[in-house]
């Protein structure tokens, strides 16, 4: 069965570093999306991406954050200038348009980021 | 804005008991909901799905149907085993593309 594939499963990085999450969506999949869990909290929407914009974002998703399609298959998260309170598990998540999963999303394993 | 809500857990169940967990939605229009599940240290799985009122969704033995009259989608299971210890978050979307609204998830503990 497809799956969204994400890496680095987790990574650790110094405060005001940059760190760069990739995923690969499910290949026939035309929207995208990154959501975040911070440790024993709730799934939170950061941004979802189409036709090559971003479609919608939360407040979570301010300048310090920024995706990007690079090539037809990897979808990438930025962050810039990380901050301790950024640690969390990140997970991309993809959706098709009119196929069989109808609007179901999809999420990947997740990268777990530790900001030290 | 659309949310969903959940039942306060942890849910502690023996081996073979029934589940019940709640989960009612607030939305602007006729979302489609969803259970996911989250097995400790792993990700995101859909467990089941329904798209419209009355439908049920159904998946390992957990069900759960679409209640519009009560904007519901309670997840339920007849026997639970230890295998089924996880956080289960119920979500809402609302049309192709649009984001899934999470609820807080509900932590499930099923002793032997």
């Amino acid at each position: 069965e497809p799956e969204v594939t994400q890496t680095p499963s987790h990574q650790v990085t110094q405060m005001g570093q940059e760190v760069i999450l990739r995923c690969v969506p499910i290949s026939n999949h035309l929207y995208f999306y990154w959501y975040r869990q911070i440790l024993g909290q709730k799934v939170e929407f950061l941004v979802s991406f189409y036709n090559n914009e971003i479609s919608e974002k939360s407040e979570i998703f301010d300048d310090q954050f920024s995706v990007e399609r690079p090539d037809g298959s990897n979808f990438t998260l930025k962050i810039r200038s990380t901050k301790l309170e950024d640690s969390a598990m990140y997970f991309c998540a993809s959706s098709g348009q009119g196929d069989s999963s109808g609007n179901t999303i999809y999420f990947g394993e997740g990268s777990w980021l530790t900001v030290v | 804005g659309n949310s969903v809500t959940q039942m306060e857990g942890p849910v502690t169940l023996s081996e073979e008991a029934f589940l019940t967990i709640n989960c009612t939605y607030t939305a602007t229009g006729y979302p489609s909901l969803f259970w996911y599940v989250q097995y400790p240290g792993e990700g995101l799985q859909l467990l089941l799905k329904a798209t419209k009122a009355d439908d049920k969704g159904s998946n390992k033995g957990f069900e759960a149907t679409y209640r519009k009259e009560t904007t519901s989608f309670h997840l339920e299971k007849g026997s639970v085993q230890v295998s089924d210890s996880a956080v289960y978050f119920c979500a809402l979307s609302m049309e192709y593309g649009n984001k899934l609204v999470f609820g807080a998830g509900t932590i499930l503990r099923v002793k032997s």
